[in-house]
């Protein structure tokens, strides 16, 4: 079952920031996130363990709340290569398949 | 190293016609999957391996094929196509270890057209 992103699209204005929300209705082991850009491959961001730790990757830090079974990506003081498909993948449990979201398609505009 | 190779990168077949979509990676990675990818519908699994001579299915198996026989190879085979399996391919390669959990490196992507 896949997780649920949102929202679905953003537009943006450089500089300014933006929260991108996973959810799943089963129990999580891990969240990844990836971003893809448009004709390209996803492309890895960072990865999430349950257990409420957060992480960063330059401006772009994530948080994953296991009770909630919710990770959410923060985008800050966003930049216009910022922009494509922001992707979801969770695993219920260590080495387990993958499962994807249909993914939040983020646009910064000069 | 090359990463995660994929060919062909662009194909049209008739409905009907059979083939395979080829997949390599030379990290050494024991997990290797393959997605499909549909506007609005984000990347669905296809079939998933843990190591040579394991696969198993994922979401979205019907009408596709695959054997991992290598560890670096890890082909897709379409049994007879249709115009409904029409999208953008990725294959994507992991490390696997009991208790850890890895990035996925992913495949430049083969775009299928099925007429």
């Amino acid at each position: 079952q896949q997780p649920v992103q949102s929202p679905q699209a953003v537009i943006l204005r450089e500089g300014e920031d933006a929260v991108i929300n996973c959810s799943s209705s089963k129990a999580l082991y891990s969240v990844h996130w990836y971003r893809q850009k448009h004709g390209e491959a996803p492309v890895f961001l960072m990865i999430l363990l349950k257990g409420g730790e957060q992480k960063g990757h330059e401006k772009i830090s994530a948080s994953f709340n296991e009770k909630k079974q919710q990770s959410s990506l923060y985008l800050t003081a966003s930049q216009l290569s910022y922009s494509g498909t922001y992707f979801c993948g969770t695993e219920k449990s260590s080495g387990d398949k993958l499962t994807f979201g249909t993914g939040t398609r983020l646009a910064v505009r000069p | 190293n090359a990463g995660v190779t994929q060919t062909p990168k662009f194909q049209v077949l008739k409905t009907g016609q059979s083939m395979t979509l080829q997949c390599a990676q030379d990290m050494n990675h024991e997990y290797m999957s393959w997605y499909r990818q549909d506007p609005g519908m984000g990347l669905r699994l296809i079939h998933y391996s843990v190591g040579a001579g394991i696969t198993d299915q994922g979401e979205v198996p019907n009408g596709y094929n695959v054997s991992r026989s290598t560890t670096e190879d890890f082909p897709l085979r379409l049994l007879s196509a249709a115009p409904s399996q029409t999208s953008v391919y990725f294959c994507a390669s992991s490390y696997s270890s009991p208790g850890l959990t890895y990035e996925q490196y992913f495949g430049p992507g083969t775009r299928l057209t099925v007429t």
